[in-house]
């Protein structure tokens, strides 16, 4: 069946520390991979995506995200975190039809 | 650049009682959808509709709910005799020309549906 996870459901770091949030996919083939954020009362704000070419894709407010295809995974990296980057981090796939499925999202709080 | 905007930010209604949520996508955009997301839990999908008719649906989108493009510019979700089990952030989505998988999907901020 096809599935997203995020692994992590809450994650704190510290401001100014790096930051990666898992993402796990499970898939027959290479889905079409996103990153989202809500920021609290928000909606979803694309922060990056990856379809094929180059494994490391950059996003949006500093954020990378790399496909490993050996691991199925699509993890979110930040190498500094920001006070404003508290928020909801959710990873989505979209699979040959015509929806995107989510994962269960990650909770980031960032620590002065 | 160009939003999806959705209207009202909250609704509160009673059960029983029929709700519209309304969305207005992007200008020219081909693929719409529903999703919602119950305090607390994950973004679901409800529904996809392109060309005036619904593409995908999911096992929540059962009879009770009903989506409409009644003017080529707003895109609707009724929910009939609405549920407790109803109340949540309902989220309208769009993407772009085309509707390829690659495309990604622009939200809309999102109604707040609270059932008493």
């Amino acid at each position: 069946a096809q599935s997203v996870t995020q692994p992590d459901i809450h994650i704190t770091v510290s401001e100014g520390a790096s930051l990666e949030l898992r993402c796990n996919y499970s898939y027959g083939a290479t889905p079409y991979l996103f990153w989202y954020v809500q920021s609290p009362g928000q909606g979803l704000q694309l922060l990056l995506k990856y379809f094929s070419g180059d494994t490391l894709v950059q996003g949006i407010k500093g954020f990378e995200a790399e496909f490993k295809r050996s691991q199925s995974s699509f993890n979110l990296r930040k190498p500094s975190v920001h006070w404003s980057d508290a928020a909801e981090y959710f990873c989505a796939v979209r699979y040959n039809n015509n929806d995107m499925r989510f994962g269960a999202g990650t909770r980031l709080t960032v620590k002065p | 650049e160009p939003e999806v905007t959705q209207t009202p930010s909250h609704q509160v209604t009673q059960m029983g009682q029929e709700v519209i949520l309304r969305c207005v996508p992007i200008s020219n955009h081909l693929y719409f959808y529903w999703y919602r997301q119950i305090l607390g839990q994950k973004v679901e999908f409800l529904v996809s509709f392109y060309n005036n008719e619904i593409s995908e649906k999911s096992e929540i989108f059962d009879d009770q709910f009903s989506v409409e493009r009644p003017d080529g510019s707003n895109f609707t979700l009724k929910i009939r005799s609405t549920k407790l089990e109803d109340s949540a952030m309902y989220f309208c989505a769009s993407t772009g020309t085309g509707g390829a998988y690659n495309s990604p999907l622009h939200f809309g901020n999102g109604t707040r549906l609270t059932v008493t």
